[in-house]
């Protein structure tokens, strides 16, 4: 047990479908992260939200939408996807952003994109 | 070109040796290096984390140096186990960002 949990652990969407990925963490943390991890590649940070506030888009396209309804979940929400997109998307949280303190992954989301 | 490099992509290694994996980064300015443990199928997993003024930290049978000089940090497994087949990931931080390395693949066998 991780203490942040990423629903479901596989998805399987085609191009025109609308999909959300879950996160939570019951760490009491206050910064939550979306991950890209592609094979042979290194992570990919997405998003980064503080205290429920984004604070970093790395110039993600818009076909994925976070949100950040308190600071114990995190969500992906995922539409028109491309199947370059195929990946395992990976949340984490951290007690503050921008300092020292370890990340703590969930278990990831197999997305497949058909 | 990524700013963490970590060598070999790859190895195999038998059940009960050792084995050292390597991660150079070019971050500045660094504050501190991390090492992930990530199993198949689940999320990274910290093991060690080490500052500027640290050349080395163990964690159990995981035991890292860090050489801030050369931009050098190793990770040294003892005695190896089949539980050890993972990939290990080099992450440095500085200047406010994370830069990731691709990873070591490493599988013990019997």
């Amino acid at each position: 047990e991780t203490g942040v949990t990423q629903t479901p652990r596989h998805l399987v969407m085609g191009m025109t479908n609308k999909k959300s990925l879950k996160c939570e963490q019951h760490l009491g943390h206050n910064a939550m992260y979306w991950y890209k991890q592609s094979a042979k590649k290194p992570l990919e940070l997405m998003f980064v939200y503080s205290l429920e506030e984004r604070v970093e888009n790395n110039s993600v396209p818009s076909r994925f939408s976070p949100e950040c309804p308190n600071s114990s979940h995190l969500f992906l929400h995922l539409h028109t996807l491309q199947p370059e997109d195929s990946a395992l998307y990976l949340c984490a949280s951290s007690q503050e952003q921008g300092n020292n303190s370890p990340l703590h992954f969930g278990n990831g989301t197999r997305l497949t994109v058909t | 070109k990524n700013q963490v490099e970590q060598s070999p992509q790859s190895l195999i290694i038998l059940e009960g040796k050792n084995c050292t994996l390597q991660c150079n980064y070019t971050v500045s300015p660094f504050s501190n290096l991390r090492w992930y443990k990530q199993d198949t199928g689940r999320g990274p997993v910290s093991l060690t984390i080490m500052t500027f003024s640290e050349n080395t930290k163990s964690n159990g049978r995981y035991t890292a140096t860090l050489d801030a000089d050369t931009k050098q940090s190793s990770l040294h497994i003892t005695a190896s186990q089949l539980s050890d087949s993972a990939s290990y990931i080099c992450v440095v931080y500085g200047n406010n960002r994370l830069a990731f390395g691709k990873g070591n693949q490493v599988v013990v066998i019997p």
